[in-house]
């Protein structure tokens, strides 16, 4: 199992540009989320998807779309990227039951010039 | 919402010595309390939780301990080794509301000298 994947791992944008980050999870889990990562902040949750076909906001969501494609797949859209979105975007993953513990991808680190 | 707040931001201790982290959080209903790992540009990694039906969890050299009252709990590493070095985040959590969203404390960077 390739557990939690991200693509890309980096990127570089402009002022303006748009993208969108992949997230993929091969555990068959339900719930899956999106967090950025910035120094002295910890990890602020963006969205988040309870379960295929749900997505909610979460603490920080402005200037950010989400996808929940099927179960495995949940991506990060940023439609007009700026500068204060320079950071490190983790994805995490759950199962729903008795575990409560969350997965996390490798991190995409992120550049708006 | 919930409000995690996280001490001391830096902890630097010999090899060998404890290290200590505490946290509180805001929300009386946060019921799970997560303690994350995060190695230099690796992805954060759970090492320990507890849920609130307890008041202490350890493992090995790992323990964390709660205090439902005071709306506290900590992380505690006993002989540290250098591999130890790392940022800690706590995080809290309400169990089975719905996609049980976790909020993150800032984090504590150790540094363990060997």
């Amino acid at each position: 199992n390739a557990g939690v994947t991200q693509t890309p791992k980096f990127q570089v944008l402009k002022t303006g540009q748009s993208m969108t980050l992949q997230c993929a999870q091969d555990m068959n889990h339900n719930s899956m989320y999106w967090y950025r990562q910035d120094p002295g902040m910890g990890l602020r949750l963006i969205y988040y998807s309870a379960s295929e076909g749900t997505t909610d906001k979460g603490e920080v969501p402005n200037g950010y779309n989400v996808s929940r494609l099927n179960k495995r797949e949940f991506s990060l859209r940023l439609e007009s990227a700026a500068p204060s979105q320079t950071s490190v975007y983790f994805c995490a993953s759950r199962t729903s039951g008795g575990s409560d513990t969350q997965y996390f991808g490798p991190g995409t680190r992120l550049t708006v010039l | 919402g919930e409000n995690v707040e996280q001490h001391p931001s830096t902890l630097s201790v010999q090899e060998g010595d404890s290290a200590v982290i505490k946290c509180t959080y805001s929300d009386s209903a946060s019921n799970y309390f997560p303690w994350y790992k995060q190695e230099l540009g690796k992805r954060p990694q759970l090492i320990i939780d507890i849920r609130s039906n307890v008041g202490e969890k350890k493992d090995q050299r790992i323990a964390v301990t709660l205090n439902k009252t005071a709306k506290h709990f900590s992380l505690h590493i006993t002989e540290t080794q250098p591999e130890d070095s790392a940022v800690y985040f706590c995080a809290a959590s309400r169990r089975g509301d719905g996609a049980n969203n976790l909020f993150f404390g800032t984090g504590t960077r150790l540094t363990v000298i060997p």
